[in-house]
């Protein structure tokens, strides 16, 4: 198995443009949850879904982000606009069948840099 | 509601050395314990899980951790450090019977002396 795929792992961008980040999960997996990483505030969960819904957003930090997952093979998480402090590493995680004992699976993450 | 705390941000230890990175969780139900490794431009990677069986549990590259439910610990070890180990070592928890999503803990960065 390749494992969580993410893309890209390394984007610079402008303040006030637009970024999409992309995920391919582990096949079969059923849980999808996209992290923030960062020194000030750690590894934050910022959003999961359950066979491609939704399921607890509250993490996101405001309007400015918003995710999908339009199939079982592909979320995304866009950020619109982009300001500097969004400047962290993201990152996607699946598990299969979560119930408390499946560990997460985590992809190599997505640096951005917003400048 | 759940909670973990990892004591020290950093952990220093010479090659050849035991390694111990301590780990206390707050749970009101019997939780799962996980223990994750990253590595310098990865994403986490499994080293171990609890999940009600054996207290002491084994997991990969030599390193154990072993519950401790009168203390709500879960401290991570390994009897000889190795130059490899450096990594940042992250504790998390999940509730049996709760939301299942797991609450990590700022992680501990072990660096490793030669």
């Amino acid at each position: 198995d390749a494992g969580v795929i993410q893309s890209p792992r390394h984007e610079v961008t402008e303040m006030g443009q637009e970024v999409t980040l992309r995920c391919k999960p582990i096949s079969g997996h059923d849980y999808l949850f996209w992290y923030r990483q960062t020194m000030m505030r750690g590894l934050e969960l910022l959003i999961y879904f359950n066979n491609n819904v939704p399921i607890d957003d509250s993490g996101m930090p405001e309007d400015r982000f918003s995710a999908k997952m339009p199939n079982a093979s592909f979320s995304t998480l866009k950020i619109q606009p982009s300001e500097p402090r969004d400047s962290a590493v993201y990152f996607c995680a699946s598990s299969l069948r979560f119930l408390g004992n499946s560990p997460l699976h985590f992809g190599n993450g997505t640096r951005l840099t917003v400048t | 509601a759940q909670s973990v705390t990892q004591l020290g941000s950093h952990v220093s230890v010479s090659e050849g050395a035991l390694v111990l990175l301590r780990c206390n969780y707050s749970s009101s139900v019997p939780p799962y314990l996980f223990w994750y490794v990253q590595y310098p431009n990865q994403g986490l990677q499994l080293l171990l899980k609890y999940t009600s069986a054996a207290t002491l549990v084994k997991g990969i590259n030599g390193f154990e951790a072993e519950f401790k439910k009168s203390e709500t610990s879960f401290h991570l070890t390994k009897p000889s450090a190795h130059m490899s180990d450096a990594a940042e070592y992250f504790c998390a928890v999940s509730e049996s019977g709760g939301s299942y999503i797991p609450t990590f803990g700022r992680g501990t960065s072990l660096i490793v002396h030669p």
